[in-house]
């Protein structure tokens, strides 16, 4: 079946300008999740979304990152005004369930780059 | 201190050999530990995963979590080309509504033919 897609694939965009980077999980799981990975850095976590559930918002590094779930699936992550430490890989990850050590399946990715 | 410290290697190999990548943590509320996978431009996957002490085998991949030593291991016996990736540690707590993942830097593997 499908797994997680994310898109764009790449984006590359000018400092200052806003990005929106969108997640579509497996049909079906609740639980979806943002990472940022950065060359020689773990997965940062960013936004927790779970069910109806309000988000965990803590990882995000600043006011400019904001996140949504529509309707149970489809996220958009977006990122204003960017900046050049923000270039990084942005990861999304969707689950069946909250918690339990349960899988997690992984988009592709989306590379940010910020000139 | 990071909480996950990972070796970032890379670690390279020859065809056929024993290799043996680990992680060190330093907070005991630390329950639930995985080994992802993580081929270049793709997304982690899931290797193994185990609950608290103790080992787990999977055909030719072996995860040991040593609670005490607050260290875990993932061996990999008769290593193949197609295993040269990325091995990421990551690691929760077991309390309810614990759902965050900390990711070691992940380790580069590279296995020679």
């Amino acid at each position: 079946g499908a797994g997680v897609s994310q898109s764009p694939s790449n984006k590359v965009t000018e400092k200052g300008k806003d990005v929106e980077l969108r997640c579509d999980p497996i049909s079906g799981h609740t639980a979806l999740y943002w990472y940022r990975q950065s060359l020689g850095q773990g997965l940062e976590f960013l936004i927790y979304f779970q069910g109806n559930s309000a988000p965990d918002k803590s990882g995000l590094p600043s006011d400019r990152f904001s996140a949504e779930r529509t309707g149970g699936s489809v996220s958009t992550l977006t990122i204003q005004r960017t900046q050049q430490e923000d270039s990084a890989v942005y990861l999304c990850a969707s689950s069946s369930k909250a918690g339990g050590g349960e899988t997690q399946y992984f988009g592709p990715g989306t590379r940010l780059l910020v000139l | 201190q990071k909480e996950v410290e990972q070796d970032p290697g890379p670690l390279s190999v020859p065809e056929g050999a024993i290799v043996s990548l680990n992680c060190t943590y330093s907070n005991s509320a630390f329950q639930y530990f995985m080994w992802y996978r993580q081929y270049s431009r793709k997304g982690p996957e899931l290797l193994m995963y185990t609950y608290s002490s103790g080992n787990k085998e999977d055909g030719r991949f072996t995860a040991q979590v040593d609670k005490s030593s607050k260290y875990i291991s993932l061996f990999i016996r008769d290593s193949q080309p197609s295993d040269s990736a990325t091995y990421l540690c990551a690691m929760r707590g077991a309390t309810s509504g614990t759902y965050k993942y900390i990711f070691g830097t992940g380790t580069r593997l590279k296995v020679l033919a």
